[in-house]
């Protein structure tokens, strides 16, 4: 199996830009995460969702945020507008029934 | 109290040393509490699951203490190997499936 698959490892963009962050969960799984990590903050949760339903979006920072899971292999977080103090680390995790959370291996997003 | 609190180290121990993290939690009402590794620009990795009193494997024992609502994590004969920053994991008291991570105790052993 591959694991859960993110894209693009790395952006670097400027502030007031969109952003869009993809994540593929392993197949099979039915519940798909998606954290922020900082290091003030460390590993937020931002949203999770339960068979492609958004189950709790309680961790989005504000409505510049928004994440969409169209089908079972595939979920975006987008930015819009990005801000310099969105830069972090985002992380899209996937697991069986919520238990182990198998994760990506993140996007280093960097908002100038 | 905070959600998951975790001393965040750094640990320096040589190598064959005995070493201990400590979590404190504040959601009484957690059955299954987690242990994370998280290895320098990687991703968190399970590496013990605690739904009872403790459980072992290997050099890692994980305990878990409801009344006074703390896990620790000890890690015998330390290897070089095992310098990594662990995730001290409690799930919500909201939604199912909403976990909490701790900051991390940074381990760093020395040869």
């Amino acid at each position: 199996d591959a694991g859960v698959i993110q894209s693009p490892r790395h952006e670097v963009t400027e502030m007031g830009q969109e952003v869009t962050l993809r994540c593929k969960p392993i197949s099979g799984h039915n519940s798909l995460f998606w954290y922020r990590q900082t290091m003030m903050r460390g590993l937020e949760l931002l949203i999770y969702f339960n068979n492609n339903v958004p189950i709790d979006d309680s961790g989005m920072p504000e409505d510049r945020f928004s994440a969409k899971m169209p089908n079972a292999s595939f979920s975006t977080l987008k930015i819009q507008p990005s801000e310099p103090r969105d830069s972090a680390v985002y992380f899209c995790a996937s697991s069986l029934l919520d238990e182990k959370l198998f994760f990506g291996s993140g996007t280093q997003l960097s908002v100038l | 109290r905070k959600e998951v609190e975790q001393d965040p180290g750094p640990f320096n121990v040589p190598e064959g040393a005995t070493v201990a993290f400590n979590c404190t939690y504040s959601n009484s009402a957690s059955q299954s509490f987690f242990w994370y590794r998280q290895d320098c620009r990687k991703e968190p990795k399970l590496l013990m699951s605690v739904y009872s009193s403790g459980n072992e494997d290997g050099r890692f024992t994980a305990q878990l203490n409801r009344a006074s609502q703390y896990i620790s994590l000890l890690i015998r004969d330390s290897k070089l190997s095992d310098s990594a920053t662990y995730l001290c994991v409690v799930p919500s008291g909201g939604s199912q499936g909403n976990l909490i991570f701790g900051k991390g105790t940074k381990l760093s052993v020395k040869p």
